[in-house]
């Protein structure tokens, strides 16, 4: 059974760096066409895709926050690091924490239940 | 990046109804669409990938179709359980971007 599970801070300040971690169990991210991704939903709004990584290295980031963010793994601990940079109160959201199998064409099929983070002063 | 676009943001409906939920992409994606189901304060669950093939454990009321640009979410015979907001998203190219969601009520 594959599971995911998210943390971090619940509060940053702007202009804080920003890290999350995922948990994952039940797969391998060495496994080839295996990703993690991140996906964050602001309150009340839609979905963001945010980050993947997979486990030969390859790293994909939005184009809108690329300059933000740094997606790391500890493949010996089964964890996936999302780092965000220069934090702002737009960034307020839940994070979520996405498997996904055969390089991921077919879609997150395993979800952690979120994160949520605020950014206020 | 590409953009999707779905409609309707809403859709009021009934139990038992039909309703259809259409996205489209802002250039062609093969069949490399996938749709989401997300009820209040829960993860989004994966319903459809590949456009039309159903994940493993969703009811059979549910369909998609499409390819290119223009794909629908079909759902027939809606129960209690189906009213939620629904996204789509592309997985042709990263970013793999969502459309904006449709909200099905009552």
């Amino acid at each position: 059974q594959i599971t995911l599970k998210e943390s971090g801070p619940t509060l940053v300040k702007p202009t804080q760096t920003l890290t999350l971690t995922c948990t994952f169990s039940g797969f391998s991210l060495s496994t080839s066409g295996v990703g993690v991704g991140w996906i964050r939903q602001p309150p009340g709004k839609a979905l963001e895709w945010v980050a993947l990584i997979y486990g030969n290295g390859d790293k994909r980031y939005s184009s809108s926050l690329k300059s933000r963010l740094t997606i790391t793994e500890d493949t010996s601990k089964n964890q996936v690091f999302l780092i965000m940079t220069n934090m702002d109160p737009l960034d307020t959201a839940t994070y979520y924490c996405t498997h996904s199998g055969s390089s991921s064409i077919y879609g997150m099929d395993v979800w952690g239940q979120g994160t949520t983070v605020t950014v206020s002063s | 990046d590409i953009q999707m676009t779905q409609s309707p943001s809403s859709l009021s409906a009934s139990v038992g109804d039909r309703v259809t939920i259409t996205c489209r992409a802002s250039q062609s994606i093969s069949s490399l669409l996938n749709w989401y189901q997300q009820k209040p304060g829960k993860a989004p669950k994966l319903l459809i990938y590949a456009a039309s093939s159903l994940e493993s454990g969703v009811p059979s009321r549910f369909s998609g179709s499409g390819s290119g640009t223009d794909f629908t979410l079909t759902i027939t015979g809606l129960q209690p359980e189906d009213f939620a907001t629904y996204y789509c998203q592309q997985s042709y190219t990263t970013p793999y971007t969502f459309g904006r969601g449709t909200k099905l009520e009552i």
